[in-house]
């Protein structure tokens, strides 16, 4: 069964709303969790990285005031998309990692949330 | 910096015939490697995996070999079936480092 919850799983909205897109691990403790973006028809495209407690770390380009991320819990991470515009529109993906002490861990990704900003 | 490099594209074979789907990677250090695989509308799901050199990751048919002498890890499976259409990536992360980091992704579409 899914092990990354990620809602909603679509988003219509107008130019200028802030949308809110949660992912839970369900059934582990994610120190590590990773937001993408995806293009129709391109590969994954790493926003940020971020661990339970602390501050995300983005990658080169994306704008930390546009993709507020938040970690505050160890089964949650939360992205906002702040002021959203056309084009912002884009499937966003989630991932969660557990950290069991070392070794290499799965990660495990959400089934994604088509953002259409109109 | 790390990068992966895939066919590009699609490829469409015909059910039961073989398939490689070529991979290969740049990196500065001892990467764990990756095939995803993802249906339209859903997230990527962990298709098969290979932690160390010489290591074969094996799922449904499928299998890759990390060549470390070559940087690759191409996908191969002897007889396509018309349920393996989906679109493949590629993918490494690097020990210690928690990113994973993918190739541009190969929409695989098998004709009956």
């Amino acid at each position: 069964g899914a092990v990354v919850s990620q809602h909603p799983s679509r988003v219509i909205c107008k130019s200028g709303t802030s949308v809110k897109i949660e992912c839970r691990s369900l059934d582990f403790q994610a120190t590590t969790m990773f937001w993408y973006r995806q293009f129709p028809k391109q590969s994954l495209m790493l926003m940020a990285t971020s661990n339970e407690g602390s501050k995300a770390t983005y990658e080169q380009g994306v704008e930390k005031d546009k993709f507020l991320i938040n970690h505050a819990s160890l089964t949650l991470s939360t992205l906002t998309v702040t002021s959203a515009h056309p084009e912002d529109s884009s499937f966003y993906i989630c991932s969660a990692r557990a950290f069991r002490g070392g070794g290499d861990q799965p990660q495990h990704f959400g089934d994604g949330t088509r953002l259409s900003i109109l | 910096g790390d990068s992966v490099v895939q066919t590009e594209g699609q490829v469409l074979p015909s059910e039961g015939d073989s398939l490689i789907v070529n991979c290969s990677y740049e990196t500065t250090q001892y990467p764990s490697l990756f095939w995803y695989v993802q249906y339209p509308g859903e997230g990527p799901q962990l298709h098969l995996k290979a932690m160390k050199a010489n290591d074969k990751g094996r799922n449904k048919g499928f299998e890759a070999m990390y060549r470390k002498e070559t940087t690759s890890f191409h996908l191969e499976k002897d007889s396509v079936q018309e349920s393996d259409s989906a679109v493949y990536f590629c993918a490494l992360r690097s020990v210690g480092g928690g990113k994973l980091i993918f190739g541009q992704g190969t929409e695989l579409s098998v004709k009956p």
